[in-house]
């Protein structure tokens, strides 16, 4: 079974630049995340669906970020315009929330630099 | 506001030792934890889970322990190897938001051969 595709893996763009990442979750997981991991510290959530509503986007900075779940399944996350301070990896998760159960999947990331 | 911390950031052993990595967190209400790997340039990939109604729980070659009345969480790696060399972190759920995990830093483990 595929685990969570993330694309791209690498991206380098200038700051003020626009940039989208995109995520496919586990086939018949209903929730999907995005986090944000800095280097050395842990992953920091960003905004959480469940199906195609965004349930929890408290985290998301919104007057640059920006994130659809068109459809329930693939996701995109857009920075519009990039700064130098969101440079990072930004990891996308999925899962199939069973009662209190929740095992996150991760994709590998992407890692943003911001120049 | 609530965390979840670690209390030793690096942790160096040898090839088939044990490890043990802790985790100390503060929300009282948190009753869901995850133990995850994370190799370099990999996303976090998930270990061993565990409710707050069970104090231990074993998986092939890890254990998790929780003490709830002082809040701790711990990892137990048997036998340990140069592929279990990664960063580990805990992270908690509970309280009002089952779907949030709130991570810990981590802790960096190296194996050495």
């Amino acid at each position: 079974e595929a685990g969570v595709v993330q694309s791209p893996r690498y991206k380098i763009i200038e700051k003020k630049q626009p940039v989208a990442f995109w995520c496919n979750p586990i086939s018949g997981h209903n929730t999907l995340y995005w986090y944000r991991q800095n280097l050395g510290q842990g992953p920091e959530l960003l905004i959480r669906y469940e199906n195609e509503e965004a349930v929890d986007d408290s985290q998301l900075p919104k007057d640059r970020f920006s994130a659809e779940r068109l459809k329930g399944v693939d996701s995109t996350l857009k920075i519009q315009p990039a700064e130098l301070g969101d440079s990072a990896v930004y990891l996308c998760a999925s899962s199939l929330v069973f009662g209190i159960k929740n095992i996150q999947y991760f994709g590998a990331g992407t890692r943003l630099s911001v120049l | 506001g609530e965390s979840v911390g670690l209390h030793l950031p690096t942790l160096s052993v040898q090839e088939g030792d044990n490890s043990i990595i802790n985790c100390a967190y503060s929300n009282s209400a948190s009753d869901y934890f995850i133990w995850y790997k994370q190799e370099s340039g990999k996303g976090p990939q998930f270990i061993i889970d565990i409710r707050s109604n069970m104090d231990k729980r074993q998986g092939q070659r890890v254990t998790v322990l929780l003490n709830k009345t002082v809040k701790h969480l711990s990892l137990q790696i048997a036998a340990t190897q140069p592929g279990d060399s990664a960063v580990y972190f805990c992270a908690e759920a509970g309280g009002t938001s089952y779907g949030k995990l709130t991570f810990g830093q981590g802790t960096i483990l190296t194996v050495h051969p």
